[in-house]
């Protein structure tokens, strides 16, 4: 496996459904981020972690837990989701927070919440 | 507020060459990015500027206003393939990626 890899690609839950999300990255990053990206609408920032450490959570609503074992994964735990929670949820991760470094996107998992 | 604005979207000819403008209005300013996100598929970086001034990358080319607050992103020769969204970002004074909503171009034959 290469580059950033995520599972499931697609996921249908019901509003009282728990899941998650996951994201492993190949390529010996220290950043890691998750992204909400709904139709039409900019992406969406949702948590990120540096070297395992959250340091950002863009007011996101507790339904959404991340968790960040190590450097190399990533996941998005779900549960009570809403109908408009329905989106792409795609994991980036970069060599490191500096301003140059670009992020390498995961496919996303396209997730419908009935 | 901060704020990156694209045009929807935008069509043209295979063959042709199209420009994608982006005007920001971010807290600070520390690079800006471009993505291209075909459909279905995960965004790809495609170039980034920190500096005025003219970006070349074979068929794609950047350039950079920090005065103006304006890019543009550059694509000659078209391709059938070069159909997908592009993505404008700006990295902010507190280094977070601000996005746009991308823009959605279209290549007729």
């Amino acid at each position: 496996e290469t580059g950033v890899t995520q599972t499931p690609r697609h996921l249908v839950m019901g509003m009282t459904n728990k899941k998650s999300l996951k994201c492993e990255q190949h390529l010996g990053h220290n950043a890691m981020y998750w992204y909400k990206q709904s139709a039409k609408k900019p992406l969406e920032l949702m948590f990120v972690y540096n070297f395992k450490e959250q340091t950002e959570n863009n007011s996101v609503p507790s339904r959404f837990s991340p968790e960040c074992p190590n450097s190399s994964h990533l996941f998005l735990h779900l549960h009570t989701l809403q109908p408009e929670d329905s989106a792409l949820y795609l994991c980036a991760s970069s060599q490191t927070l500096a301003d140059y470094n670009e992020q390498f996107f995961g496919p996303g998992t396209r997730l419908t919440v009935l | 507020g901060q704020n990156i604005d694209q045009p929807t979207e935008m069509t043209a000819t295979e063959g042709a060459i199209v420009q994608i403008n982006c005007t920001y209005q971010t807290s600070g300013f520390n690079g800006l990015f471009w993505y291209q996100q075909h459909a279905g598929e995960a965004p790809t970086f495609l170039s980034y500027n920190v500096l005025d001034g003219l970006e070349e990358k074979g068929r794609f080319s950047s350039f950079l206003s920090r005065s103006k607050g304006y890019s543009y992103l550059l694509l000659k020769e078209l391709q059938m393939k070069d159909s997908a969204s592009y993505l404008c970002a700006v990295r902010d004074s507190n280094y977070q990626l601000i996005w746009g909503a991308g823009t959605k171009l279209i290549i007729k034959p």
